[in-house]
C-alpha cells in the first residue's frame, strides 16, 4: 500500500460526457502528479502541482483539467470524452518535487472505459 | 517534447539467464529511476541514480547512469520469473518538476 488513495477504481461512461477522478496523497506529500497509460505503455505525464499550484504540465488536452485543493487532494476532469481517452489514470504524489532523489509514490489507477 | 525510449519493448527469457534494459533520450536529466508495474498496481520505484556515471546494485540488478546524465541502463543476473513485469524508467527534467517516464519494457521470465 503506497498511501496514495485514487477513486474510483473502475469507471465506464459514454463519449460526450465529463468524469472527475480524485486523488489524496499521502499523509504529508504536498505534491501530486497525474499520468494517463494507454494498453500497457509508458507513462504520459498530464500535469504536476506542488501545495495547490500548478508547477508543470505535460501534453494534457485542453478537455481535461485538474486542480489540488487546500486540503492536498487533487482531482482531474476529463470532458467531452472521446474513445481515446480510454486509459488507466494514475495520480502519483511526493515530498518535494525539487529533490533529485525524490521518489514518487503511485496509486493504484483509476481505469477509464469510454463506450 | 522530452523522450525517453526504452529498449527492448519486449522481453521474453528463460529462468537464469541475464539481460539488459537500455533507456536513452536527447535531454539531460537531473536524475533518472527506474521503476517495477505489476498488472493492476501503479508503479513502484526500484532505484534512483542521480550522479553521470553513478553505478548502483540491488541484489541482482544493476543500474547505471551515463556520464552525460542521458541515459541508463538496467542489467538483471540470473532473472527469476518474480522479475515478470513492466520495468519503466523515468527521469526528472532538468530545471523542472517534471518526471517522464520511458516507453517501457515488458520483461517476462519464464521457469
Amino acid at each position: 500500500d503506497s498511501g496514495v488513495t485514487q477513486t474510483p477504481k473502475h469507471l465506464i461512461t459514454a463519449t460526450g460526457q465529463r468524469v472527475t477522478l480524485r486523488c489524496s496523497p499521502r499523509s504529508g506529500d504536498l505534491s501530486v502528479y497525474w499520468y494517463q497509460q494507454s494498453l500497457d505503455q509508458g507513462l504520459q505525464f498530464l500535469i504536476q502541482y506542488y501545495n495547490g499550484e500548478e508547477r508543470a504540465k505535460g501534453n494534457i488536452l485542453e478537455r481535461f483539467s485538474a486542480q489540488q485543493f487546500p486540503d492536498l487532494h487533487s482531482e482531474l476532469n476529463l470532458s467531452s470524452l472521446e474513445l481515446g481517452d480510454s486509459a488507466l489514470y494514475f495520480c502519483a504524489s511526493s515530498v518535494d518535487p525539487g529533490l533529485a532523489d525524490g521518489e514518487l509514490f503511485f496509486g493504484e489507477g483509476s481505469r477509464l472505459t469510454v463506450l | 517534447t522530452q523522450l525517453l525510449e526504452q529498449s527492448p519493448q519486449f522481453l521474453s527469457i528463460q529462468e537464469g539467464e541475464n539481460l539488459t534494459v537500455y533507456c536513452n533520450s536527447s535531454s539531460v536529466f537531473s536524475s533518472l529511476q527506474w521503476y517495477r508495474q505489476e498488472p493492476g498496481e501503479g508503479p513502484v520505484l526500484l532505484v534512483t541514480v542521480v550522479t553521470g556515471g553513478e553505478v548502483k546494485k540491488l541484489k541482482r540488478l544493476t543500474f547505471q547512469f551515463g556520464d552525460a546524465r542521458k541515459d541508463s541502463s538496467l542489467h538483471i543476473t540470473a532473472a527469476q520469473p518474480g522479475d515478470t513485469g513492466l520495468y519503466l524508467c523515468a527521469g526528472l527534467v532538468s530545471g523542472t518538476y517534471k518526471y517522464i517516464f520511458g516507453t517501457g519494457t515488458r520483461l517476462k521470465v519464464l521457469a
